[in-house]
C-alpha cells in the first residue's frame, strides 16, 4: 500500500507569493491534518480535514489555508508569503482521525521563502 | 493534551537496549500515549502507542507505568539507523484529531 504522498518535495518562492502544497493520503484514509515545523517553534498543528471539511484548526493566520477533495487527497494553500513561513510542511493521514489511530507522515515539502 | 517531559538528549551503545523515559503526570483517563521519531528533514515515523497495557511491536516496547504518569519506549538492540529524535506524545480527549509535538529526546547510537 503506498504511503502518504507529498508534493512538490521543495519549493522556493520570493516574499508576497501564493503557494499551494499538495497532499494524498494513504488510500482509504479520510482524515488529513498538515503541520509546519521550523527549527524555532518544532512541529506545530495548522489544520485537519475530513470527508472534505476542516474539522479543526490550529492557531495560524488566515493565510493559511486549506482544503480536501472527495477522494480524500488534500491541498494546503499560503497567500502573501513571508520570510517567516520558510519551514518543512508535513501531511499526516488517518481513516478517521480517531485518538486511537495512528498517523501516516509523508515525507514534507521543504518551503524557502527568499 | 496531556504535557509531556523528555530528556534532551541521550546516548546508547549499537546493540544495547535503548530506554527513552517520558513522564505525562497529567494524563487522563482516555488518553493514548504515542511514540514517533523523526530522522533529520523526513517526516515523523509511527512507533508505538498504548493506553493502559504495555506494548510490543516489531520495533519496539512501550511500557506504561500502571499509574500511567510515565512510560518507557524500549528499542531492543539500537542501531545506527536508530539515532533519531523520539517524541512522546499524549493524545485524546478533545483534541484527538492532531498531535501535541514537544521538543523530543535525540537518541545518538554510537558504533
Amino acid at each position: 500500500k503506498a504511503g502518504v504522498t507529498q508534493t512538490p518535495r521543495y519549493l522556493i518562492k520570493t516574499r508576497g507569493q501564493q503557494v499551494t502544497l499538495s497532499c494524498s493520503p494513504i488510500s482509504g484514509h479520510r482524515s488529513v491534518s498538515w503541520y509546519q515545523q521550523t527549527p524555532g517553534q518544532g512541529l506545530q498543528f495548522l489544520f485537519e480535514y475530513f470527508s472534505e471539511t476542516q474539522r479543526n484548526k490550529g492557531n495560524f493566520p488566515g493565510r493559511f489555508s486549506g482544503r480536501q477533495f472527495s477522494n480524500s487527497r488534500s491541498e494546503m494553500n499560503v497567500s502573501t508569503l513571508e520570510l517567516g513561513d520558510s519551514a518543512l510542511y508535513l501531511c499526516a493521514s488517518s481513516l478517521d482521525g480517531k485518538p486511537n489511530e495512528k498517523l501516516f507522515f509523508g515525507s514534507g515539502t521543504q518551503l524557502s521563502v527568499l | 493534551d496531556a504535557k509531556t517531559t523528555q530528556p534532551t538528549s541521550m546516548d546508547c551503545a549499537e546493540g544495547r537496549a535503548a530506554n527513552l523515559p517520558c513522564n505525562h503526570s497529567t494524563i487522563s483517563g482516555n488518553e493514548y500515549v504515542y511514540w514517533y521519531r523523526q530522522i533529520h528533514s523526513q517526516g515523523p515515523q509511527y512507533i508505538i502507542h498504548g493506553l493502559k497495557n504495555n506494548e510490543t511491536n516489531e520495533m519496539a516496547s512501550l511500557i506504561i507505568t500502571e499509574d500511567r504518569k510515565s512510560s518507557t519506549l524500549i528499542l531492543p538492540h539500537a542501531t545506527l539507523r536508530d539515532t533519531a529524535v523520539y517524541y512522546c506524545i499524549v493524545r485524546g480527549g478533545g483534541s484527538n484529531y492532531k498531535l501535541t509535538f514537544g521538543k523530543g529526546t535525540l537518541l545518538t547510537v554510537n558504533p
